[in-house]
């Protein structure tokens, strides 16, 4: 079965500082790889995805991924963030069964 | 634009009382998923469906938790009875029949039970 871990439930960082959210998933077959985010009182929105090709994956605000196979990692980054970033973040992961599992997430504060 | 449709947003509903969620899935998504967010335990996969079809309710507490897809846009989520200890935001979300496992989440819906 798929499993994701957030190696971090907390995030703070100052304002135009960069920002890595960790995360590790396990799985003997092929697999893709989510990371979303969660503004309060909101849904999940998609920020990025890998699928297959270029480890490193772009997403909106900013965002990147870069895929790991060897750590099995997949963790989230962003060079300069702002107070606007302050939200949950989940990354998920899905393997041949295309059931989508998510990680406990992180909660990343932006500080002024 | 094309989302995701819960109703309702918010219910407050006693012990006891039978809840029902609806959930209106992007037109031409075939995957439905329900799942539940608390403070405690995360997002918990509660259910997920396929072409209308059930695949996988194993996240689900049978006894008193249904979820069904009576047509292609419309899903429902019923607890009976309800209990205090199934407060929290319920999330629909759905996925297009390509996508590796993507899915487009509703708003969600918040149930506090008393």
């Amino acid at each position: 079965a798929q499993s994701v871990t957030q190696l971090d439930s907390q995030v703070p960082v100052f304002e135009e500082a960069p920002v890595e959210l960790r995360c590790n998933y396990s799985s003997s077959v092929s697999v893709y790889l989510f990371w979303y985010v969660q503004y309060p009182n909101q849904g999940l929105q998609l920020l990025l995805k890998y699928l297959s090709g270029s480890t490193l994956v772009k997403g909106i605000n900013g965002f990147e991924a870069e895929f790991n196979k060897s750590q099995t990692s997949f963790h989230l980054r962003k060079p300069s963030v702002h107070i606007s970033d302050t939200a949950e973040y989940f990354c998920a992961a899905t393997g041949s069964a295309r059931q989508l599992t998510f990680g406990s997430g992180t909660q990343l504060t932006v500080l002024p | 634009d094309a989302r995701v449709t819960q109703t309702p947003r918010h219910k407050v509903t006693e012990m006891g009382q039978e809840v029902t969620m609806r959930c209106q899935p992007i037109l031409g998504h075939n995957t439905v998923f329900w799942y539940r967010q608390t403070m405690m335990q995360g997002l918990e996969l509660l259910a997920y469906f396929r072409n209308r079809a059930p695949l996988d309710d194993s996240g689900m507490p049978k006894d008193r938790f249904s979820a069904e897809m009576p047509d292609a846009t419309l899903a429902t989520l019923k607890i009976q009875p309800s209990e205090p200890r199934d407060s929290a935001v319920y999330f629909c979300a759905s996925g297009p029949p390509h996508l590796q496992g993507e899915a487009f989440f509703g708003q969600g819906t918040r149930l506090t039970v008393v």
